[in-house]
């Protein structure tokens, strides 16, 4: 079965970068892209961006752009998405997302890794 | 960027209701709309996709409806681990964009 392996919780200073894993199993790989979103107390769900990960292609929203990057390593179907310069209210749950569809960035999150609390505080 | 509203923001109900929740998309998105539920300290669940398709293992108590900017979501028979937060997801227009969420309570 399809699951997604997000790693833990982290703690960071203001100004400090923040590097998350999400390890999918279950199927291949390459097949689906991944998305990475977020979760504010208190506010919706916002979409950051979405990797390919056979070829590390991104797509990333406005608000991240020029401070989220997001690789992808084959070897171990694994991929990382980094956030730097972090501020207060970047202090929330980050969630790696399955694409349900192959090939598209528009689409909906089939499956989920179980979220990572970054909380950013001085 | 298309803003995502649902209504309500919360509601209360019993077990054997049937509950009706509301996202209004702020330009149309044909049926381009899916539905999440997600229970506390839990990942986010697909339940409904393309506006009325219905995820693989979702029950049949679930369903959506709407096109445009309307929509809906349908719990026919409330059962005990319906009690969660539902939210709204458009995949119409990059990017791709949340409602605000709708807490499901037990009354």
């Amino acid at each position: 079965q399809v699951q997604v392996v997000q790693s833990g919780a982290e703690v960071k200073k203001p100004g400090a970068s923040v590097r998350l894993s999400c390890k999918p199993t279950g199927y291949s790989f390459t097949s689906h892209y991944l998305h990475w979103l977020r979760h504010v107390p208190g506010q919706g769900l916002e979409w950051m961006g979405v990797i390919d990960p056979s070829g590390g292609s991104t797509t990333f929203a406005q608000n991240f752009r020029g401070r989220v990057t997001m690789t992808t390593d084959t070897s171990t179907s694994t991929v990382y998405m980094e956030l730097s310069s972090l501020r207060s209210d970047d202090t929330a749950v980050y969630y790696c997302g399955r694409g349900r569809l192959r090939g598209t960035i528009m689409d909906y999150f089939d499956y989920w890794g179980q979220g990572a609390l970054v909380t950013v505080s001085s | 960027d298309i803003q995502m509203t649902q209504s309500p923001s919360s509601v209360s109900a019993s077990v054997g209701d049937r509950v009706t929740i509301t996202c209004r998309a702020s330009q149309g998105i044909s049926t381009w709309l899916a539905w999440y539920q997600q229970r506390p300290g839990k990942a986010p669940k697909l339940l409904i996709y393309d506006a009325s398709s219905l995820q693989s293992g979702v029950p049949s108590r679930f369903s959506g409806s709407g096109s445009g900017t309307d929509f809906t979501l349908t719990i026919s028979s409330l059962q005990p681990e319906d009690f969660a937060s539902y939210f709204c997801q458009q995949s119409n227009s990059f990017p791709p964009t949340f409602g605000q969420g709708t807490r499901l309570e037990i009354k």
